[in-house]
């Protein structure tokens, strides 16, 4: 299986200030034969299902402002929030669908500072 | 637009079963691999399984191989979940996901439903 592991936890971020998440897989979910990595980022809201931001690592869905950003290859990726809102309050997983068992990172609390 | 509807959670006895169903609508569910994943209270997300859109192939987190079965009625845009032999470990928020148009990232989520295993 491949394991993905978030840091850090949690973190307390002012408005308008940057937010850094990242996750790091147990082995590369980089597929040679495309060039792709097969890892995304979903926003969980309290009390809501997860909503999907980045797919291909990089990929933003449609839809989802442009402050989020991800990047990284092979085995490290990041998920940043340039400048946090107040309604980015959320836990944030990565996941990689490389293969099965599609393993999700523990999750990262962000709150406002 | 597209949507997932959930159903079936409640409480229920260890060791007893129970079905979710999750009827999807404003896609060719036919078209599309299906998940179930679940978030345990406190706890991460976890995802369960998957079935191919045409229902050929179907894989399990370890937790659950041998108790669940995922299956789906392309004819009824519904995807299923059996859950027997449920243990208090099961109790969860399930939900189910829809895979993206290349690979098996989830791009659509149902709301939920609440199973909780409990004597």
């Amino acid at each position: 299986d491949i394991v993905m592991t978030q840091s850090p936890d949690s973190l307390a971020v002012s408005l308008g200030e940057r937010a850094t998440i990242n996750c790091k897989s147990s082995q590369s979910v980089l597929y040679s034969s495309n060039n792709k990595n097969y890892l995304a980022w979903y926003q969980q809201k309290a009390g809501q299902p997860p909503k999907l931001l980045i797919k291909w690592a990089s990929t933003r869905e449609s839809g989802v402002p442009d402050r989020f950003s991800g990047s990284g290859s092979g085995t490290d990726f990041t998920l940043t929030i340039s400048s946090l809102q107040a309604e980015d309050v959320a836990v944030y997983y990565c996941q990689q669908h490389y293969n099965t068992p599609q393993m999700f990172g523990q999750g990262t609390k962000v709150e406002i500072k | 637009q597209e949507q997932l509807v959930e159903s079936g959670g409640g409480v229920v006895q260890p060791g007893r079963s129970l079905r979710l169903s999750c009827v999807a609508s404003g896609f060719t569910f036919s078209s599309y691999g299906m998940h179930w994943v679940r978030h345990a209270p406190g706890k991460g997300l976890e995802w369960v399984a998957v079935i191919w859109y045409d229902g050929s192939n179907k894989n399990y987190a370890e937790s659950v191989k041998g108790r669940f079965t995922i299956s789906r009625d392309n004819s009824r845009n519904t995807l299923y979940l059996q859950m027997n032999s449920l243990r208090a470990d099961d109790t969860a928020v399930y939900y189910c996901a829809r895979s993206g148009d290349d690979s098996g990232y989830h791009t659509t989520w149902g709301q939920g439903t609440l199973v909780t295993v409990s004597s």
